[in-house]
């Protein structure tokens, strides 16, 4: 049990259009981070949100960002999706120094 | 050069055999050390971390670190069919980097 909760767990979406992802963890968890996992590869780090601010970000372009919320909650949103954005995407909260992942969410863009 | 490197595999052993996975990485500024175990269709869950260099153990499992050659190894022993999965290396610069992975396939 990571005590990260993604939704939804599936999603289809088709080229161009904005899709939003959330994430839920226990309270006290105030850094969380976003990973995009293509098939065959690696999780890849999106960006991480400490306090609700974003404090760090990894190599992807603007049109994917994101909020943390108060009650710990994050969003992940991808704007004017490609057919490469088809992928696992991974939240992840800090647990013995390592990144913990919820469930994550398998995003197909058609 | 990529900066965490794995054999893709698949690699198979036998039931009850050791199983051997490598990881090189290429900065040598990295200190925090991770394996992950990732079934099919699931998300990775976090099995070994190592920080220091030499041996670490946890129950069948040994993670292995040397940091002059910036390579890191997962031993498993007593392979079970429930271990084929993809194992994942990850490194921790300033953000945690992962490897492809190297899918494992234990033939009972």
């Amino acid at each position: 049990e990571t005590g990260v909760t993604q939704s939804p767990t599936h999603l289809i979406k088709t080229r161009g259009q904005q899709v939003t992802l959330r994430c839920s963890s226990q309270s006290g968890h105030n850094t969380v981070s976003w990973y995009q996992q293509a098939l065959g590869q690696g999780p890849q780090f999106i960006f991480q949100y400490y306090r609700e601010e974003e404090n760090g970000r990894g190599n992807f372009p603007p049109r994917f960002s994101g909020l943390q919320f108060p009650n710990y909650s994050s969003e992940l949103n991808v704007n004017a999706l490609e057919l490469d954005d088809s992928a696992l995407y991974l939240c992840a909260t800090i647990r013995q120094g390592a990144p913990s992942f919820g469930s994550g969410t398998r995003l197909t863009v058609v | 050069q990529k900066e965490v490197e794995q054999n893709s595999g698949p690699l198979s052993v036998p039931e009850g055999a050791i199983a051997s996975l490598n990881c090189t990485y290429s900065d040598r500024g990295s200190q925090s050390f991770f394996w992950y175990r990732q079934y099919s269709g699931k998300s990775p869950e976090l099995i070994m971390s190592i920080y220091s260099n030499g041996d670490k153990e946890d129950g069948r499992f040994t993670a292995q670190l040397n940091k002059a050659s910036q390579y890191v190894s997962l031993l498993i022993r007593d392979s079970q069919p429930s271990d084929s999965a993809t194992y994942l290396c990850a490194v921790m610069t300033y953000k945690y980097i992962f490897g492809t992975g190297t899918r494992l396939k234990v033939l009972a």
